[in-house]
């Protein structure tokens, strides 16, 4: 099955700064890339979100990027702001109707 | 509000009990997906459902089990319940196995 690695597990950056957050997946199959942000005590809600064939995809602020051949996409957000403070999800999906694959998430400190 | 209704939001119970979870997907979304989340973890998948039919499976209890029903809401049975246990329990729907998956509130399950 899928495996999604997902560094780093915590990211403190001052406000204006950018911050990245990276993942990485095994199955070669998968297709569909997106991107979670999960507040504090909340439900996780999709913030963008990338397919295969696709290399970027921006989004005011925060913007996503796939390498197929390394297996590995990014989640880039610009001018961070203290509400930006949460825990990142990424996941994979592959082809068919096989279900999405979380990493372990990224908790994202914005400090004014 | 996605859409993606889950009851009860809190359960406190003792081990040893059994519980059933349930999530009423979005409208027209044929797919459930539930997901484990502990303090210490991402978000761990159980089981998914598509238009009644188990799709797929992960890291699930054999003390757990659960089912689509014909009106494509999902119940997640939860038995011999033990500490380690208690965590949030999210839902989420899409409209096939790929697309956005949009989360329930979750269920806060406490075991003591």
């Amino acid at each position: 099955g899928e495996n999604v690695e997902q560094h780093p597990s915590t990211l403190s950056v001052q406000e204006g700064d950018s911050a990245v957050i990276k993942c990485t997946y095994s199955d070669s199959a998968s297709n569909y890339f997106p991107w979670y942000k999960q507040e504090l005590g909340k439900r996780p809600q999709l913030i963008i979100d990338i397919r295969s064939n696709v290399g970027e995809k921006k989004d005011q602020r925060i913007a996503v990027t796939l390498n197929k051949t390394a297996k590995h996409f990014s989640l880039h957000i610009t001018e961070t702001q203290p509400e930006d403070s949460a825990v990142y999800f990424c996941a994979a999906s592959d082809s068919g109707y096989s279900t999405l694959t979380f990493g372990k998430g990224t908790m994202l400190l914005v400090s004014p | 509000d996605s859409g993606v209704t889950q009851t009860p939001k809190h359960l406190i119970t003792a081990t040893g009990q059994r519980v059933t979870l349930r999530c009423s997907p979005r409208s027209g979304d044929l797919s459930v997906y539930w997901y484990q989340q502990s303090l210490d973890q991402g978000l761990q998948f159980l089981i998914q459902y598509y238009n009644g039919e188990e799709r797929a499976k992960g890291n699930i209890l054999e003390r757990f089990s659960a089912q689509q029903f014909p009106d494509l809401h999902s119940e997640l049975n939860l038995s011999s319940l033990e500490l380690g246990d208690s965590a949030l329990y999210f839902c989420a729907s899409s409209v096939g196995g790929q697309g956005e998956a949009f989360f329930g509130q979750g269920t806060r399950l406490t075991v003591v």
